[in-house]
């Protein structure tokens, strides 16, 4: 089965600083898909951004980019210019071509006026 | 598009009761799933379905749990003879799934509490 580690339990920025949250996963296959999903307070879960992994182009969407290194099977969520509305928990997930999506623990992530 | 629905969104119950929550997903979506996810955890994955088709369960999903998706549109899952270890939020998403992308919307999520 796929892992997904979250090494980043809590992590802080200031607002309008750049923050980079961590993930690691582990898995066998070579075609997969790679997901950030932030949680609110409301607790509904958001899609940020997605990586194919057969592209080698890193994902961005906005102030959101990540860093993808296939090989060393690591996915981090870089996020520019920080607001206030960017606090939340911040899950990595991963889903192999034709299977269900598997989730990390979460980073929560704070954002100082 | 009103997005994924799910009701209740609270159920206290007591132990040993049967709970039954409901998730309508986006219409047209072909793929429905099941997470449930404690407090400062990430989800985990419970069972999903294709169209009618039940394709996949956890093993945290033991015999008191059930899923349906009888028509291919709404879900149920069903808890019996709940636990205080059943208490969590259990989420529902949906996916308009087409063998090179898929894209989830997630439901508010139910919120149970067993007493």
């Amino acid at each position: 089965a796929q892992t997904v580690t979250q090494s980043q339990p809590e992590m802080s920025v200031q607002e309008a600083e750049t923050v980079t949250l961590s993930c690691t996963y582990d898995t066998s296959e070579s075609d997969y898909y790679l997901f950030w999903y932030k949680q609110p307070p409301s607790r509904q879960m958001i899609l940020v951004i997605r990586q194919e992994a057969y592209k080698q182009q890193n994902a961005t969407e906005n102030r959101f980019s990540v860093n993808f290194q296939k090989a060393a099977k690591s996915f981090s969520l870089k996020i520019s210019d920080s607001q206030l509305g960017d606090a939340a928990m911040y899950f990595c997930a991963y889903r192999s071509k034709n299977n269900d999506m598997r989730f990390g623990a979460g980073t929560r992530l704070t954002v100082k006026p | 598009d009103t997005g994924v629905s799910q009701d209740p969104r609270h159920k206290i119950t007591k132990r040993g009761q049967n709970v039954t929550f409901r998730c309508d997903p986006i219409s047209e979506h072909n793929r429905l799933y099941w997470y449930r996810q404690t407090l400062g955890q990430g989800p985990e994955f419970l069972t999903y379905f294709q169209n009618e088709a039940q394709l996949e369960k956890s093993r945290l999903l033991s015999d008191r749990f059930s899923a349906e998706r009888p028509k291919g549109s709404f879900s149920t899952l069903e808890i019996q003879r709940t636990e205080q270890g059943d208490s969590a939020m259990y989420l529902c998403a949906s996916s308009l799934f087409s063998g090179t992308n898929e894209k989830l919307f997630f439901g508010s999520g139910t919120q149970l509490s067993v007493l």
